[in-house]
């Protein structure tokens, strides 16, 4: 199975401070992206990464992606209240995205 | 663009009867996907539709699942008989092309089977 985990299950933090959640995968992927879901609603898309990619940006965030490790991390700086959510890799060799369990961020104002 | 709609939000059924639940991708989208999600499993692929023709269709759960797609712009999900372990949030996403691009997500329909 390509199934991405993210880790950790759930995190807990202050708003200001910055949030890293980790995401492992087994199989080799052609690119990786990263979704939030908040409460009651569907998921979005945060970034994707490609598999000849390291590190990529998109305002707060910051994914990385070590295929030798079969990892990928989300930082998001800066943390707000509006952070607050679920975040879930998404792995895909080809068409059929595998989505992991998610990560429960909650930001403290 | 309204983005993916789904229909109804919010469904409550008897074990027994015959659920419909209904998307329409977004327009120009020739990939849709149909998900459900539930604490117990997280969020599973049921089926994959490319061009409106069911590409992979192997998490679909059992018989009583059956999913169409008769024109690029609608695809239903149907549920007969229902059973209360098919509670859960169905989320329906379509995508721009085919292979593993970015997906929009419907805002789900929550199924309750009593």
């Amino acid at each position: 199975s390509q199934q991405g985990e993210e880790d950790p299950q759930a995190l807990s933090i202050q708003e200001g401070e910055n949030a890293t959640m980790n995401c492992s995968y087994k199989t080799s992927i052609n690119n990786l992206q990263w979704y939030r879901q908040n409460s009651g609603r569907g998921l979005v898309h945060l970034i994707l990464i490609r598999s000849n990619e390291r590190e990529k940006h998109s305002g707060r965030l910051r994914v990385t992606l070590d295929t030798s490790k079969k990892s990928s991390s989300l930082l998001i700086t800066a943390s707000r209240a509006a952070d607050t959510a679920s975040y879930f890799c998404a792995t895909g060799g080809s068409y059929i995205p595998t989505f992991g369990r998610g990560t429960s961020l909650i930001v403290h104002p | 663009d309204a983005g993916v709609i789904q229909s109804p939000r919010h469904e409550v059924t008897e074990m027994g009867q015959e659920v419909t639940l209904r998307c329409k991708p977004i327009s120009g989208h020739n990939s849709l996907f149909w998900y459900r999600q539930t604490m117990m499993r997280g969020l599973e692929l049921l089926i994959y539709f490319n061009n409106n023709v069911p590409i992979d269709d192997s998490g679909m759960p059992e018989d009583r699942f059956s999913a169409k797609m008769p024109n690029a712009s609608f695809s239903t999900l149907k549920i007969q008989p229902s059973e209360p372990r098919d509670s859960a949030v169905y989320f329906c996403a379509s995508s721009w092309d085919r292979g593993f691009h970015e997906q929009y997500f419907g805002p789900g329909t929550r199924l309750t089977v009593t």
